[in-house]
């Protein structure tokens, strides 16, 4: 099993629509969580991290399940600059090495 | 804006070559890292550094090595080329922010290797 998965997409939506994704994780021991954007072809950029309670800046929500292992990115009223691949990104602790590990990411287009 | 800086940007070389990729940052970071990255694939760590002579194999195997030798420096070199090299490679750097660890990347450098 990959140690994040994510639908890879494309998620087609419509301009003001909201969409959500999710991301699923399976190693237990991470402990830090963020969600990246990747615009095409360029470099990821931190678009927010993610918090116990639930976090919100703008319109982004992201939201993580320990339980269940998965975390969540919800956008409101989408722009055509949201158009991206949303990275889903844990950060885990390993004998005092930390590593992020990327999904693949999800493949969002924002229409008109 | 991150001060992370790669070059060359992209790189078009022969199969057979060395080659170097250069990275540096001036956000006094001691954690470094390189990525690898093909079109609509996941970013692999193949590479990375927690400061000065600290560095280690990442989690996809690479026949790439990097060195460390400056704080602000940090490339990474293929003794000879192959066509299976041909990638994007990403570097990155990183702070702590609270229970955070925030990543700056650069803009990354596309290898194609004839």
């Amino acid at each position: 099993r990959k140690e994040v998965e994510q639908d890879p997409g494309p998620f087609n939506v419509p301009e003001g629509a909201t969409v959500a994704f999710n991301c699923t994780y399976s190693n237990s021991a991470s402990q830090s969580f963020f969600w990246y954007r990747q615009d095409c072809r360029k470099e990821p950029k931190l678009l927010m991290s993610v918090y116990s309670s639930g976090n919100e800046d703008g319109r982004f929500t992201a939201q993580l399940n320990r339980a269940s292992q998965y975390i969540s990115l919800l956008i409101r009223d989408s722009k055509l600059s949201d158009s991206a691949t949303y990275l889903c990104v844990p950060l885990r602790r390993d004998f005092g090495n930390e590593k992020l590990t990327f999904g693949t990411g999800t493949r969002l287009t924002i229409i008109p | 804006e991150a001060d992370i800086y790669q070059t060359p940007r992209y790189l078009v070389i022969g199969t057979g070559k060395k080659i170097t990729l250069e990275c540096s940052q001036t956000m006094g970071h001691d954690k470094m890292y390189w990525y690898q990255q093909d079109p609509g694939m996941e970013l692999h760590l193949i590479h990375y550094s927690y400061g000065v002579n600290s560095t280690e194999k990442g989690d996809l195997s690479s026949e790439s090595t990097v060195s460390r030798i400056r704080t602000e420096h940090f490339p990474l070199t293929l003794e000879s080329a192959r066509p299976s090299h041909t990638s994007q490679y990403l570097c990155a750097s990183s702070e702590r922010e609270g229970t955070n660890e925030k990543l700056f990347f650069g803009s990354g450098t596309q290898l194609s290797v004839l």
